[in-house]
């Protein structure tokens, strides 16, 4: 089945580790994005990449990293300098071209901090 | 920078009832995308409907349909025949159109809508 996996579905985080968040798809879609969502807050980006070896930073960017080295992979870690890493996070793509409004999402990671 | 409002933190139906949620939003943009996107219990985000903002004709998906309109910079969300599995967290979101380069959804902070028995 086509579609975006996120792995783990639950990471926990101990004060002063970085962690990485996985994020594969296999729809062939040239941008991903990620997402931090916090409750009663809508999701709000963190970072995109619109081509291998390209991403740039989104609205709250600061205490995360990415990397894109495969069109399919799209990983986030969550460094030590992110003081309150507490969300569900939240990886997405879309085609280029038309229908590149579409996102389609994985399933999320929930991290907490130990 | 652009801005969505979604007024009503929770709402509730009766099964088979109408409910309309509401979304405004700002933008200095004339070309854009709006969205509805669904968030069950299961928080897989679900798109429900989409708006292009040149097209003056409202958007419907099955029971699901959009009242747009423009120079108000409203986009509500009518649900028809409500059923359980709408149960969920609704999300209204603006995309830029910027012609094949779209990256970045702002999301309203959602809506959470029950359906009762």
């Amino acid at each position: 089945d086509g579609g975006i996996t996120q792995s783990p579905k639950y990471l926990f985080r101990k004060e002063g580790q970085n962690v990485t968040l996985s994020c594969e798809q296999n729809l062939n879609h040239d941008a991903m994005y990620w997402y931090r969502q916090d409750p009663g807050q809508g999701l709000r980006l963190i970072y995109y990449s619109q081509i291998v070896n390209d991403f740039q930073k989104g609205d709250i960017a600061e205490g995360y990293s990415v990397s894109r080295e495969k069109k399919e992979s799209f990983p986030l870690t969550v460094t030590s300098a992110q003081k309150n890493p507490t969300a569900f996070y939240l990886c997405a793509s879309s085609p280029s071209g038309p229908g590149s409004e579409k996102l389609f999402f994985g399933s999320g990671t929930q991290l907490s901090v130990l | 920078a652009q801005t969505v409002t979604q007024s009503q933190p929770e709402m509730s139906v009766q099964e088979a009832e109408t409910v309309t949620l509401s979304c405004t939003y700002d933008t200095s943009e004339s070309n854009y995308y709006l969205f509805w996107y669904k968030q069950p219990p299961s928080r897989q985000m679900i798109l429900v409907i989409r708006q292009e903002a040149y097209k003056q004709q409202n958007a419907t998906e099955n029971r699901f349909s959009v009242n747009f309109q423009k120079a108000a910079k409203s986009f509500s969300l009518k649900i028809s025949d409500s059923q359980l599995g709408d149960t969920a967290m609704y999300f209204c979101a603006f995309m830029e159109n910027s012609g094949g380069s779209n990256y970045k959804l702002t999301f309203g902070k959602g809506t959470l809508l029950t359906v009762n028995p």
